[in-house]
């Protein structure tokens, strides 16, 4: 079963507006933690940004932010005011913390910012 | 520079070689992974160690054999190259609770 959806392949956003990409989980440990990684045309991964699943509060970092509903186990990666170099494939990850502790990731986002 | 380095960057081989990649980290994690990432860009692990300890061993073929010599260090090595090992290959490292930290990739193309 997948673990992580992310179901929108494409999306595109304008330079200066806010983002969100979608993604929902599916796990039955408690105790799990969410991650967003961005991989930019060059290829390398680059991470974004943490949410445990006890935290109470939404993650941020900068410009990012996670928009964490645990009871619709969905933990959305929002962008605001999108830059040209935010154009990149946008991964949702979740590690589980009992059993095999590796990152299962999202099929990903494709983000185009437009000038 | 702290990171966690692959080499090589590049791999264009022919069908039914063998090649290794190499993979370092200098930043004290205790855990190291591989990772492929297919033409569609999905990303699945194929093995994990910790402090030299194989811990996740994906359906992987036996031709892919990692190695750890020690913690700092995880090698892939693969046997018998097929077309469908093409692929860009991440290594990364981590501690217990902390995010993931790749390597740049290695992307093999097998002809």
């Amino acid at each position: 079963a997948q673990k992580i959806t992310q179901t929108q392949p494409g999306m595109f956003v304008q330079e200066k507006e806010a983002v969100t990409l979608d993604c929902t989980y599916d796990t039955s440990d408690p105790s799990y933690g969410l991650f967003w990684y961005k991989q930019p045309s060059s290829g390398e991964m680059i991470f974004l940004i943490y949410q445990g699943s006890y935290d109470q509060q939404n993650a941020t970092e900068g410009r990012y932010s996670l928009n964490f509903q645990k009871a619709r186990k969905s933990a959305n990666l929002v962008i605001s005011a999108s830059q040209l170099g935010d154009s990149a494939m946008y991964f949702c990850a979740m590690r589980e913390d009992t059993g095999r502790r590796a990152l299962t990731f999202g099929s990903g986002t494709r983000l185009q910012v437009q000038p | 520079d702290t990171a966690v380095s692959q080499t090589p960057k590049y791999l264009v081989t022919q069908m039914g070689n063998d090649k290794s990649i190499k993979c370092e980290q200098n930043l004290g994690h205790d855990t190291m992974y591989w990772y492929k990432q297919d033409s569609k860009k999905f990303l699945k692990i194929m093995f994990s160690y910790n402090n030299k300890e194989l811990i996740i061993n994906e359906t992987v073929p036996n031709r892919f054999s990692p190695k750890s010599p020690d913690k700092a260090h995880l090698n892939l090595h693969i046997n018998s190259l097929e077309l469908g090992d093409s692929a860009v290959y991440f290594c990364a490292s981590s501690l217990v609770e902390s995010p993931l930290h790749f390597g740049n990739g290695t992307r093999l193309t097998v002809t």
